[in-house]
């Protein structure tokens, strides 16, 4: 049964405490995606990582970490730096067909501060 | 990267055709058109994609004119399980990257 999945559903973190976020997919997509969602609003960028081994920011990268040593996995760490980490956070992966790409999420983790 | 504009929320009933429009006047010949439904608390889901003139699936049609600065998503007969969140993007080609704005809230009523 393929597709992406992330994990905690829920995750707790103290203050100046680093939390890390997983990812996987088994969709054999190349690229991968971090979104975080606050009440109400759309999707901002955090980071993005097009091929193994590499990533770019996004639009919110502050406060924020990943790496990308294997293909299906994609882990977010939100650093202590990050001094308003709660929110929803959304990983998604993607195909590329002709010049046109179309993301697949997973099902989210909500991360709280205690 | 081109940006789009879609109503901030929307109410139908039960039973009726629902049409959500998008604007995306600076829409780059390369850009396709993407809808993208979302429910509380999980991750946007994606609902149909296209170039131009019409496109149907078992969920949605989307309608865009010949000057593709606008596209309508239509909801056929829906449901109080439609009420969520859609997300129209343009763009995901290569040398570009999705952007999702805050999408049209569409709630339906019984």
């Amino acid at each position: 049964d393929g597709g992406i999945t992330q994990s905690p559903k829920y995750l707790f973190r103290k203050e100046g405490q680093n939390v890390t976020l997983s990812c996987e997919q088994n969709l054999n997509h190349d690229a991968m995606y971090w979104y975080r969602q606050d009440p109400g609003q759309g999707l901002r960028l955090i980071y993005y990582s097009q091929i193994v081994n590499d990533f770019q920011k996004g639009d919110i990268a502050e406060g924020y970490s990943v790496s990308r040593e294997k293909k299906e996995s994609f882990p977010l760490t939100v650093t202590s730096a990050q001094k308003n980490p709660t929110a929803f956070y959304l990983c998604a992966s993607s195909i590329t067909q002709g010049e046109q790409e179309t993301q697949y999420f997973g099902p989210g983790t909500r991360l709280l501060v205690l | 990267l081109a940006k789009t504009t879609q109503p901030i929320s929307m109410d139908s009933y039960e039973g009726q055709e629902v049409n959500i429009t998008c604007s995306h006047n600076n829409i780059a010949t390369n850009d396709y058109i993407t809808w993208y439904q979302q429910f509380p608390s999980q991750g946007p889901r994606f609902i149909i994609q296209g170039y131009k003139t019409k496109v149907t699936n078992e969920v949605a049609s989307l309608f865009i004119p010949a000057d593709r600065k606008s596209s309508t998503l239509s909801l056929p007969r829906v449901s109080l399980s439609d009420t969520a969140v859609y997300y129209c993007l343009v763009g995901g080609s290569r040398d570009d990257k999705i952007i999702f704005g805050k999408g049209t809230r569409l709630h339906i009523l019984p």
